[in-house]
């Protein structure tokens, strides 16, 4: 069964400074990874997604996620955070093909407070 | 286009009631999704449909019906609610030409006393 962990339930940054986020994922094949963004009282928005290929995928609003399979880790990271980053981030696997096509299995999620 | 919307944002049901939940798309997407979240456990799979009139359980599809007569709509149905079903609702939908992705409503929260 395919499982996402995120290790760290609540994160707490100063505006300005780096941020890493991060993700494990437990899945039989290779996986379709997927960072969501859900700021308060609002539905989920697609930070980025990894299918193949390059395994440093470039997302909106500034945000990048690295794959590694040796690791089974797809963290999410930002260089430097604004305000306005502040929100719930979910990490999320799925699969492709038959009828189980399209489902996801979300992490637990990550809170990010932003200082001024 | 709208995208995902949800009816309705927000419902008081006391215990043993019933209600449905709407979800509609016009994104002509083939596969929709019932999610429900929780306070620290992330969104939690009800039920799906990968097609009009096909539909099959999720992780958590115990006291929930579903229904997809059409395309573009997926009902939820709660027959006799709960306490234990107070959360948030959201439905999405994907196509497989979009690799994928889902694309979630605004979410519908349920209270029941």
């Amino acid at each position: 069964a395919q499982s996402v962990t995120q290790p760290d339930i609540h994160i707490t940054v100063s505006e300005g400074a780096s941020l890493e986020l991060r993700c494990n994922y437990s899945y039989g094949a290779t996986p379709y990874l997927f960072w969501y963004v859900q700021s308060p009282g609002q539905g989920l928005q697609l930070l980025l997604k990894y299918f193949s290929g390059d395994t440093l995928v470039q997302g909106i609003k500034g945000f990048e996620a690295e794959f590694k399979r040796s690791q089974s880790s797809f963290n999410l990271r930002k260089p430097s955070v604004h305000w306005s980053d502040a929100a719930e981030y979910f990490c999320a696997v799925g699969n492709a093909g038959g009828t189980s096509y399209g489902k996801l299995t979300f992490g637990q999620g990550t809170i990010l407070t932003v200082h001024p | 286009n709208a995208g995902v919307t949800q009816t309705p944002k927000f419902r008081v049901l006391k215990t043993g009631q019933s209600m449905t939940l709407l979800c509609a798309q016009d994104m002509n997407h083939e596969y929709m999704y019932w999610y429900r979240q929780d306070p620290g456990m992330g969104l939690r799979l009800i039920h799906y449909s990968v097609g009009e009139g096909t539909t099959a359980k999720g992780e958590v599809p115990d006291g929930y019906n579903v229904s997809r007569l059409k395309k573009q709509n997926f009902l939820l149905g709660l027959e006799s609610a709960a306490p234990s079903q107070t959360s948030v609702y959201f439905c999405a939908s994907s196509s497989r030409d979009r690799d994928n992705e889902q694309f979630f409503g605004p979410g519908t929260r349920l209270t029941v006393l």
